[in-house]
């Protein structure tokens, strides 16, 4: 069984600071790494998908890095929002899985004005 | 506009009594995914299928049935042999799970009473 291990499970900041969480995943015969955001009562929204050692993704405030070799992806968020607050997952995808993500529990965030 | 459509977002079901949730989908992904959320533990894959009249199981398709008879839709079935049916339960959609992110309906939320 292939795991995905997301730090820390919850984070308080305050509106204004800069936080960035980890995840943690299986480097054998990686495919793609997905991150989303869940916000409470709405549905997962896709941030980015990663497939190449060393990628970064922006969309906005928020970024992510990828390193294939060490099995780990970072999330930054810069300048927290209140709207920010929500879960964000992580995911990975890898070769010989039957094409099946693999989800870890998420980072719970939030945000206070 | 595109997504996915889950209904109904809240259903109730007697012990014994088999239920369909439904997801329909309009954005032409071939790709589709039922998951499973209980508190305290990742997204769970029950079914997915990656054409239409093919499917396949995830890791915890006991007690549950699907079909794919047209592109835009994947209902679930929880039938009485799902021992413990009481849970969040999320339809999404891909068009590549290693280029695209998934796409996710609002979810269905089942209670067995």
């Amino acid at each position: 069984i292939l795991n995905v291990e997301q730090s820390p499970q919850s984070l308080h900041v305050q509106e204004g600071d800069s936080t960035n969480f980890t995840c943690s995943f299986p480097s054998s015969n990686f495919y793609a790494l997905h991150w989303y955001r869940w916000e409470t009562a709405k549905s997962p929204e896709a941030l980015f998908v990663m497939t190449l050692n060393g990628d970064e993704k922006k969309k906005g405030r928020i970024s992510a890095t990828l390193n294939t070799k060490e099995g780990y992806s970072y999330l930054y968020i810069k300048g927290s929002q209140p709207e920010d607050s929500a879960t964000y997952l992580c995911a990975s995808l890898n070769a010989g899985n039957n094409r099946k993500l693999i989800w870890g529990l998420g980072t719970s965030l939030a945000v206070n004005p | 506009d595109g997504g996915i459509t889950q209904s109904p977002k809240y259903l109730f079901r007697k012990e014994g009594q088999n239920v369909t949730l439904s997801c329909e989908q309009n954005l032409n992904h071939d790709a589709m995914y039922w998951y499973r959320q209980d508190p305290g533990q990742g997204l769970r894959l029950i079914y997915y299928s990656q054409i239409v009249n093919d499917f396949q199981k995830g890791d915890i398709a006991e007690g549950y049935s699907v079909s794919r008879e047209k592109k835009e839709s994947f209902p679930l079935t929880v039938t009485s042999a799902q021992k413990n049916p009481t849970a969040f339960y999320l339809c999404a959609s891909s068009a590549g799970e290693r280029d695209y992110g998934y796409t996710f309906g609002s979810g269905t939320r089942l209670t067995v009473v």
